[in-house]
């Protein structure tokens, strides 16, 4: 079985350019979610999907990051403009569904460095 | 306020002996606990859960105890190994949808 797919792997840009990263979750897996993980810290939850609604985007800072999920599979994570301190790596996890004690799968992540 | 935390950001182990990893939690809300490991350049894989209702549970070398009066859970690695050196995450959530990880510990298994 095919894990989660993220890609780019590695990204860097100035700051205020923009920057897409990519997701493709475990196929099947209704629910999908974006992390952020500084260093030497865990991962944060940025926004959770369940198909392609978006259920949880509490933490997702709207005014320069952004999110879709189109037909309820892959999904887009986007910061514009970046700032240095989003110098970070972005995680994409799916699980079967939400509840329960579905365990997240981990896509290997996308880090940026803005200089 | 971390509502997860692992006070101990590394630990050193000798080969075959055991490994205790440790995590404190503030949420009494907290129904649903797990364990993941992160190898360099990898996402965090998971380990091993536990439930509150729960006060142990056990997969091959893996532990994992709860202890809800304290608030305390723990990872008991028996026998180490040295592909178990890896950073170790502590995660609780609230039904499961929304995790809260602690910050880490790096366990080296050595030789």
């Amino acid at each position: 079985e095919a894990g989660v797919v993220q890609s780019p792997r590695y990204k860097i840009i100035e700051k205020k350019q923009p920057v897409a990263f990519w997701c493709n979750p475990i196929s099947g897996h209704n629910t999908l979610y974006w992390y952020l993980q500084n260093l030497g810290q865990g991962p944060e939850l940025l926004i959770r999907y369940e198909n392609e609604e978006a259920v949880d985007d509490s933490q997702l800072p709207k005014d320069r990051f952004s999110a879709e999920r189109l037909k309820g599979v892959d999904s887009t994570l986007k910061i514009q403009p970046a700032e240095l301190g989003d110098s970070a790596v972005y995680l994409c996890a799916s699980s079967p569904s939400r509840g329960g004690d579905n365990e997240q799968f981990f896509g290997p992540g996308t880090r940026l460095t803005v200089l | 306020d971390q509502q997860v935390k692992q006070n101990s950001p590394s630990l050193s182990v000798q080969e075959g002996r055991i490994s205790i990893l440790n995590c404190d939690y503030t949420n009494s809300m907290f129904d649903y606990f797990l364990w993941y490991k992160k190898y360099p350049a990898e996402g965090p894989t998971f380990l091993i859960s536990i439930s509150s209702i729960k006060d142990k549970n056990e997969d091959g070398r893996f532990t994992v105890f709860l202890n809800k009066s304290a608030k305390h859970l723990s990872l008991h690695i028996v026998p180490s190994q040295p592909g178990d050196s890896a950073v170790y995450f502590c995660a609780a959530s609230v039904n499961t949808d929304k995790l809260i990880f602690g910050t880490g510990t790096r366990l080296q298994v050595f030789p």
